[in-house]
């Protein structure tokens, strides 16, 4: 059974911090990815991460940056939190090789940034 | 580009009646569609893909290249069906292109 993971359920943070989301998931997967769920925009991704220390910019990726040190283990970074960035942040993981395999979801981190 | 459309943010039906979701997307390649669905407090999971061409929950969907559609059909909602779906597009990549989303809601 697949199982994605992250670090907070709920997070609040003020202006200007900076802010770690963590995911890891436990499937051996090559592909991570981190996206932004807001009501009445869906799903938007900001990072993609294909192999270790490999990532690749999604459509809102400014304000953010990503690590991926370990291949279990998708860092997304704030590094100056903004009021807009308040939102619903899921990651999702997936094997590699095929353009129909199914992404596996994270419960999902709803960041309050004052 | 690649975009999926979902016309109805939000849809209502009672329950043992029939149901449509709608989807269209925009691309000019052979494209991978799914539908995902996020059901109350859970997480979001895989309902469907046109590639398996199976019934998931009595949910179907077909890919109609032709109206660029492929809309989300149940002919009986039951209760349980009531939840958020998304559409979503993989246009030659690994990346899904997610829709907006339609909210379903099943009444007794």
């Amino acid at each position: 059974d697949v199982k994605v993971t992250q670090s907070s359920r709920y997070l609040v943070k003020r202006t200007g911090e900076k802010v770690f989301l963590e995911c890891v998931q436990d499937m051996d997967h090559e592909n991570m990815f981190w996206y932004r769920q807001d009501p009445g925009l869906g799903l938007r991704l900001i990072y993609f991460s294909y192999d270790v220390k490999m990532k690749e910019k999604g459509d809102i990726p400014e304000g953010y940056s990503v690590s991926r040190e370990k291949k279990e283990r998708f860092s997304l970074i704030l590094e100056s939190a903004s009021t807009n960035q308040t939102s619903m942040y899921l990651c999702a993981s997936s094997l590699q090789g095929f353009f129909d395999n199914e992404q596996f979801f994270g419960p999902g981190t709803r960041l309050t940034v004052l | 580009a690649q975009r999926v459309t979902q016309p109805e943010k939000l849809l209502s039906v009672f329950k043992g009646a029939p149901v449509e979701l709608k989807c269209n997307y925009s691309y000019s390649g052979s494209p991978e569609l799914f539908w995902y669905v996020q059901y109350s407090r859970q997480r979001l999971q895989l309902l469907l893909r046109h590639i398996s061409r199976e019934s998931i929950k009595g949910f179907t969907a077909d890919l109609n290249k032709g109206e660029t559609s492929f809309h989300l059909k149940k002919p009986f909602a039951q209760e349980e069906d009531s939840a958020m779906y998304y559409c979503a597009l993989s246009g030659g990549s690994e990346k899904l292109v997610f829709g907006k989303g339609t909210k379903l809601t099943v009444n007794p």
